[in-house]
């Protein structure tokens, strides 16, 4: 079975950091690759970029670059997103997603990053 | 900026068609994807390359082409099926991913 498992809620202050973890498990982590997708409450979905999990070079989409870092383990198949200097704008539901030759197969289930005083 | 236009909204008895529309604001079109999002959940491949069904989906669901509009229709609607639907492609300038606004299914 394949799945995409994320880290736990978290609840964070202005201008702090935080870490979002995304564990593949059921394929071969590197031959895919892991894209991240932020939902804000009540919104749409917003493709926030992509990293080639081979070479481990990341694609920042308009508006998620500066803040938002991707990164890989890649001897645990873990993704990361870091996310730095955090607004409240930023609360939202962030999404890893494996890109397969189809589409955005398989999802994981979502972490929510909630950025309050 | 390349966008993919949806209607906010559909409503359908049960046992109705359902069909949910996405425009592309320019050509050349690329492939299309549907996403079904329930509430609290992640969202979930439906359908890919405009018109292809992953296995276990439905065959109730089924996706067409037409020019820039790519719909979705649910034959058959049931009340499980009442979700959010967000069509997703990518702009052939920079092949940077684009999402449909969404469309909220209402099953009457």
């Amino acid at each position: 079975q394949v799945h995409l498992v994320q880290s736990g809620s978290e609840l964070k202050k202005p201008g702090a950091s935080v870490k979002v973890s995304c564990k593949a498990s059921g394929y071969t982590f590197t031959s895919y690759p892991l894209n991240w997708v932020r939902q804000a409450p009540g919104q749409g979905l917003e493709w926030m970029g992509w990293i080639n999990t081979n070479t481990e070079n990341p694609t920042y989409a308009q508006g998620f670059t500066g803040r938002f870092v991707f990164s890989l383990d890649t001897s645990v198949s873990t993704a990361y997103l870091q996310i730095t200097s955090l607004k409240a704008e930023d609360t939202a539901v962030y999404y890893c997603a494996k890109e397969g030759n189809d589409g955005f197969d398989i999802w994981g289930q979502g972490t929510m990053v909630t950025v309050s005083s | 900026s390349y966008e993919l236009t949806q209607p906010p909204s559909v409503s359908v008895s049960p046992g109705q068609t359902a069909r949910i529309t996405c425009s592309a604001d320019a050509l050349p079109k690329q492939y299309v994807y549907w996403y079904q999002q329930k509430p609290g959940q992640a969202p979930s491949l439906l359908i890919y390359k405009d018109d292809e069904r992953p296995s276990g989906i439905p065959e109730r669901f089924s996706g067409s082409s037409s020019g820039t509009t790519v719909t979705l229709t649910i034959s058959g609607v049931q009340a499980e099926d009442e979700a959010d639907y967000y069509c997703q492609s990518a702009d052939s300038s920079d092949s940077s991913v684009v999402f449909g606004g969404g469309t909220k299914l209402t099953v009457l």
